[in-house]
């Protein structure tokens, strides 16, 4: 069965921490997709990378960076944890060509305390 | 810019009602459009998808989706709603070949007995 998977469901973190969030797809995708999602405002992208060592900014940016020094794994790296990133972060991944969709992560909810 | 909005954020449904719900997009090209469905806690899972062709395409778990370029809407329906459907539910807009999706602030669904 194909997927995505997020290292953490669940995880709490301290302000000021640096906190990586993994993801890792066994589909051979070329595409990764890091969104948040908060109440009321839907899912807003926050980088992605269509290729080893691309990426991309999305949406919302600001706070956050990311690696993807692997096709299969592309991390989400909070420089310094604030408590407005306490949100659900969902990972995603979807083939380099013609537009099939995403296949999603289970999410990770990260509060920030 | 491309974008979809889905008007009703909250709705309530009976057991064994018929359901629809709205979506609708803004879109320069030929756009593809997507359902997602999300459990309580869980990531996002495709329901159907459009790309072209026949305008009422047809989904996992009984759901269907109407495509009417005229009135740039997406609706999702179901004809008999079951206590397990209760979920939120995504729509989202992309390009044919560019894989970048925006979706929806999402429609949350609860369905009474």
């Amino acid at each position: 069965d194909v997927k995505v998977t997020q290292s953490s469901r669940y995880l709490v973190k301290r302000t000021g921490e640096k906190v990586f969030l993994e993801c890792v797809q066994d589909m051979d995708h070329e595409n990764m997709f890091w969104y948040r999602q908060d109440p009321g405002l839907g899912l807003r992208l926050i980088y992605f990378s269509y290729d080893v060592k691309m990426k991309e900014k999305g949406d919302i940016p600001e706070g956050y960076s990311v690696s993807r020094e692997k096709k299969e794994r592309f991390s989400l790296i909070l420089e310094s944890a604030s408590t407005n990133q306490t949100s659900m972060y969902l990972c995603a991944s979807s083939p380099k060509h013609r537009n099939y969709g995403y296949t999603f992560g289970s999410g990770t909810r990260l509060t920030v305390v | 810019a491309q974008s979809v909005t889905q008007p009703d954020i909250h709705i309530t449904v009976s057991e064994g009602a018929s359901l629809e719900l709205r979506c609708n997009y803004s879109y320069g090209a030929t756009p593809y459009l997507f359902w997602y469905v999300q459990s309580p806690g869980q990531g996002l899972q495709l329901l159907l998808k459009y790309f072209s062709g026949d305008t009422l395409v047809q989904g996992i778990k009984g759901f269907e989706a109407e495509f009417k370029r005229s009135q740039s809407s997406f609706n999702l329906r179901k004809p008999s709603v079951h206590w397990s459907d209760a979920a939120e539910y995504f729509c989202a807009v992309g390009a044919v070949w560019f894989s970048k999706l925006t979706f929806g602030t999402g429609t949350r669904l609860q369905v009474t007995l």
